[in-house]
C-alpha cells in the first residue's frame, strides 16, 4: 500500500481482555517495528521483525506482549490479560532494508489509541 | 550507553521566531541521523534524514539541520516558525549497525505563541 496501516484505529477495551492490534507495512518493506508511547512520553520500543531473521524482542514488557509477522508482511501485536498501564498509543513503523544496509528510513503508521478500562 | 539525548524538553517560541531544537548522540562513528515530527493525534512523520556528504541538510517545511562530528550534534533549525509548526519533534538515530534499532530521543514538545 501507499503507507504503513493501522487497525483498529481506536480500541477501549475491558482489564483483563486480550487485544490483537494490526500492521500492514508499506508494500517490499523487510523491516518492521513496534513502538509503543504512553501519554506525554516519548517512544518505547518493543519489537522489531527483519526479513526471516528471529525477532528482537528486548522491548516487549512483559510476557503478556507477543507480535507476529506472518508472510513477512502484515504483523499482529497481541496483549494478552490487558492491564490499564497497557493503554498507549502504539506504533507501527516499516523500512525497505535490505543487505544488510543500515541507514535507510523508517515510515510510521498512525498508530492504534489503545484504552484499558 | 549509547543514547540519544534532546536536553529540551519544551520550548515556546512566538510565530514569526527562529527556532533551535538540539539533539546530541553518543555513538562513536557517525551514524545516520533523523528528524521526526509528531502532531497531536498523528504518527510521526520525517522532517529530515542525514546519511554522508553535506553536513547541512534541508527537510520539508522548511527545516533544517546540521550535523556536527566534533560536538556529536544534529540540531534542527527553522528561520521562522508557523503557528502549524506546533507538536513534538523527535531526533532519532539508525543504530543497526552497532546491534542495536532506530534509537529515538525523548523529544521535544514546541509550542508556539501568536
Amino acid at each position: 500500500g501507499a503507507g504503513v496501516s493501522q487497525s483498529p484505529s481506536n480500541k477501549v477495551t475491558e482489564k483483563g481482555k486480550d487485544v490483537e492490534l494490526r500492521c500492514d507495512p508499506i508494500s517490499g518493506h523487510t523491516a518492521l517495528y513496534w513502538y509503543r508511547q504512553s501519554l506525554g512520553q516519548g517512544l518505547e520500543f518493543l519489537i522489531y521483525f527483519q526479513g526471516n531473521s528471529a525477532p528482537d524482542k528486548s522491548g516487549l514488557p512483559s510476557d503478556r506482549f507477543s507480535a507476529e509477522r506472518t508472510g513477512g508482511s502484515v504483523s499482529t501485536l497481541t496483549i494478552q490479560r490487558t492491564q490499564q498501564e497497557d493503554s498507549a498509543v502504539y506504533l507501527c513503523a516499516s523500512s525497505p532494508l535490505a543487505g544488510g544496509f543500515s541507514g535507510n528510513t523508517i515510515y510510521f503508521g498512525e498508530g492504534s489509541w489503545l484504552t484499558v478500562v | 550507553a549509547q543514547s540519544v539525548t534532546q536536553p529540551d524538553i519544551h520550548i515556546t517560541v512566538s510565530e514569526g521566531a527562529s527556532l533551535e531544537l538540539r539533539c546530541n548522540y553518543s555513538y562513536g562513528a557517525t551514524p545516520y541521523l533523523f528528524w521526526y515530527v509528531q502532531s497531536p493525534g498523528q504518527g510521526l512523520q520525517l522532517l529530515l534524514k542525514y546519511f554522508s556528504g553535506d553536513t547541512l541538510v534541508q527537510g520539508i517545511k522548511g527545516f533544517e539541520a546540521e550535523f556536527k562530528r566534533s560536538q556529536s550534534s544534529f540540531n534542527l533549525r527553522k528561520p521562522s516558525v508557523h503557528w502549524s509548526d506546533a507538536a513534538e519533534y523527535f531526533c532519532a538515530v539508525d543504530a543497526r549497525n552497532y546491534g542495536q534499532n532506530f534509537v529515538f530521543g525523548p523529544g521535544t514538545r514546541l509550542s508556539v505563541l501568536p
